[in-house]
């Protein structure tokens, strides 16, 4: 069965970094186009970040562009999301979530890696 | 940028009745609206892409319906396990952005 298993989240100071990565499995992972979504505490989802299929589309949030890289490794069923100069704003959990075949929904999400930035 | 405005913002309905929630763009979206469902410490469900066609293993009583800016999850007898927060997604403006709406929280009456 699909899954994605997200890790890396955790406490880290304003300024600092993080990179979170998600482990697929129960699929081509190579086929499909990827995406990282977050949900800061009590809030709505807002779409961080996109991949192609095989890494060469990317696209960004205006609120993270700049800051934030996007990576993803078909040989080991990963995707990356490098995390710069973090601020309080960006706490969240943070998904990622795989598009559905031919189509832009998202039909599967992992269970989220929650990020906290805080001094 | 497309703004996604769901309402109302909370529902109150009894189990086994019907439940409406809307979601309206700020401009059109054609047919590339979905909707999801959301668990409190879970991660959303794909409900309705295409603006009404159910994802897959999702029970009948959940339809979509709308194009343009004017859209409706309807769920025509609510179960239990239908209490949750319900979000509606954009992909029309693409690329480079999805947007998602604010949210309905869907509570027991």
């Amino acid at each position: 069965q699909v899954q994605l298993v997200e890790s890396g989240g955790g406490l880290v100071k304003p300024g600092g970094s993080l990179r979170l990565s998600c482990a697929a499995s129960g699929f081509t992972f190579s086929d499909y186009y990827m995406s990282w979504i977050r949900q800061a505490p009590g809030k709505g989802l807002e779409w961080v970040s996109y991949i192609s299929s095989s890494g060469s589309t990317i696209y960004y949030a205006d609120s993270v562009k700049g800051r934030f890289t996007i990576s993803r490794d078909n040989a080991k069923n990963s995707l990356y999301l490098q995390m710069n100069s973090l601020r309080a704003e960006d706490t969240a959990v943070y998904y990622c979530a795989r598009e559905l075949y031919g189509d832009h929904p998202f039909d599967y999400w992992g269970q989220g890696t929650l990020v906290t930035v805080s001094s | 940028e497309i703004v996604m405005t769901q309402s109302p913002a909370t529902l109150s309905v009894s189990p086994g009745e019907r439940a409406t929630l809307s979601c309206r763009a700020s401009q059109s979206v054609s047919s590339n609206l979905a909707w999801y469902q959301q668990k409190p410490g879970q991660a959303p469900r794909l409900l309705i892409y295409g603006a009404s066609t159910r994802a897959t293993g999702i029970p009948a009583r959940f339809s979509g319906s709308g194009s343009g800016t004017e859209f409706t999850l309807t769920i025509s007898s609510l179960q239990s396990e239908d209490f949750a927060v319900y979000y509606c997604q954009q992909y029309n403006n693409w690329p480079p952005l999805y947007t998602f709406g604010q949210g309905t929280k869907l509570e027991i009456k």
